[in-house]
């Protein structure tokens, strides 16, 4: 157990809509980062908040968000669905930001569009 | 730009073997670090070693160490003493000097035999 918890676990949905996914980092952590695993795209880098601000965006589509909270939780939002988006969404953390700081993972949120 | 490069989709080997996972990496980063996870088939990616571009030692964790050769940019990961529990994709990621995201080949998948 890393210590990052993902809700939920899947979720299944149509095209068209909404839907949150949340990520609590482990206890101290303050940067938050969140990747997508496709079969075709393999592992990318959405995004990464720091201590509640943004500081880096990789792949991450215009219909997708996310924000980092107070307590340090995150939550991705991603809208208007396509089924392209039917994915592992991982969200890991890790204490602070730097080459040597280890990212920890949580176990993912299954996304299936239909 | 940065490239994380795993040549080798499947392996096997039997158990209490070692196996040699293999990496290859492109920065011109001055300091980088590398990273390998695993993820069982049950999805979690979890960290398995560590290993900065300055440090002189090969990484070691338990049953595996990380076969760090920098002229060559390989850091291979070897597993001593293979496990039935060791099956599972194994992935390299690189993180480069000022950026956070990691940067993922696309995997290996190991099979352990009795």
């Amino acid at each position: 157990d890393s210590g990052v918890t993902q809700t939920p676990k899947h979720l299944i949905t149509a095209t068209g809509q909404r839907v949150t996914l949340r990520c609590s980092p482990r206890s101290g952590d303050l940067s938050v980062y969140w990747y997508q695993q496709s079969l075709d795209q393999g592992l990318q880098f959405l995004i990464q908040y720091y201590n509640g601000e943004e500081r880096a965006k990789g792949n991450i589509l215009e219909r997708f968000s996310a924000q980092q909270f107070p307590d340090l939780h995150s939550e991705l939002n991603l809208s208007s669905l396509e089924l392209g988006d039917s994915a592992l969404y991982f969200c890991a953390s890790s204490v602070d930001s730097g080459t040597t700081d280890t990212q920890y993972f949580g176990p993912g949120t299954r996304l299936t569009v239909l | 730009a940065q490239k994380i490069t795993q040549t080798q989709p499947g392996m096997f080997v039997q158990e209490k073997e070692a196996v040699t996972l293999d990496c290859t990496y492109d920065t011109s980063d001055p300091s980088y670090g590398l990273f390998w996870y695993k993820q069982p088939s049950s999805g979690e990616m979890i960290f398995l070693i560590y290993q900065g571009s300055y440090d002189q030692q090969n990484a070691t964790e338990g049953r595996y160490s990380l076969n760090f050769q920098k002229a060559r940019k390989s850091a291979n990961l070897v597993i001593s003493a293979s496990q039935l529990g060791d099956s599972a994709m194994y992935f390299c990621a690189m993180r480069g000097f000022n950026t956070d995201k990691l940067i993922f080949g696309t995997g290996t998948r190991l099979q352990v035999f009795p």
